[in-house]
């Protein structure tokens, strides 16, 4: 147990469908991260946020958006998905987004995207 | 474009057995080197590493980094079935600290 939690840990949805991911962390950290695992692919990052703002967005389409309300929880919210968004969501949070901060993982999000 | 290349990307080994898993990376900005252990989901922090030459240890498990270099090595020595696992290498860059990740090696332990 790592202190971030991630629901639901599978969801399977259709294209048209609208579902959100949940991510909470116990740590007391105040950076959050989505990453994005593919198969045979490197783990990707998605976004960040740094004491609620966020400070990166790598070049993910729209159909994906972020809500951190709190540093403690962060939000993926999906529309219109594709099948080749099929994939582990892992959440993770770090103290700040600094040099010695380690990132610990939630136990992710099986997507599929029908 | 940052690049951090993992070898080899799967091995299999019987128990006892030693093994040496390469991370090499090519970026800009380099701050450190960390180690993940990713078992079914979650991936979980082994080692952080931010100088060159210093050796970090946790139990059967060791690792190194080479900054003129450019790799670090991961040495998992008396292997068990526990072991099993993908190790991923994911190199921190920038004022953000983003996190570049390898495709990881997939480590089978056989009894």
């Amino acid at each position: 147990e790592t202190g971030v939690t991630q629901t639901p840990r599978h969801l399977v949805m259709g294209m048209t469908n609208k579902k959100s991911l949940k991510c909470e962390q116990h740590l007391g950290h105040n950076a959050m991260y989505w990453y994005k695992q593919s198969a045979k692919k490197p783990l990707e990052l998605m976004f960040v946020y740094n004491f609620k703002e966020q400070t990166e967005n790598n070049s993910v389409p729209s159909r994906f958006s972020p809500e951190c309300p709190n540093s403690s929880h962060l939000f993926l919210h999906l529309h219109t998905l594709q099948p080749e968004d099929s994939a582990l969501y892992l959440c993770a949070s770090s103290v700040r987004t600094q040099r010695t901060d380690t990132q610990y993982f939630g136990p992710g999000t099986r997507l599929t995207v029908l | 474009e940052d690049k951090v290349v993992q070898s080899p990307l799967s091995l299999v080994v019987h128990e006892g057995d030693t093994v040496t898993l390469n991370c090499s990376y090519e970026v800009t900005n380099f701050r450190s080197l960390l180690w993940y252990k990713q078992e079914k989901k979650a991936p979980t922090f082994l080692f952080m590493l931010t100088s060159s030459g210093i050796e970090k240890k946790s139990g059967r498990l060791s690792s190194i980094l080479d900054k003129k270099e450019l790799f670090s090595i991961l040495n998992i020595t008396a292997t068990q079935t526990g072991d099993s696992a993908i190790y991923l290498c994911a190199v921190m860059v920038g004022s953000q600290g983003n996190l570049i990740f390898g495709k990881g090696t997939k480590l089978s332990v056989k009894p």
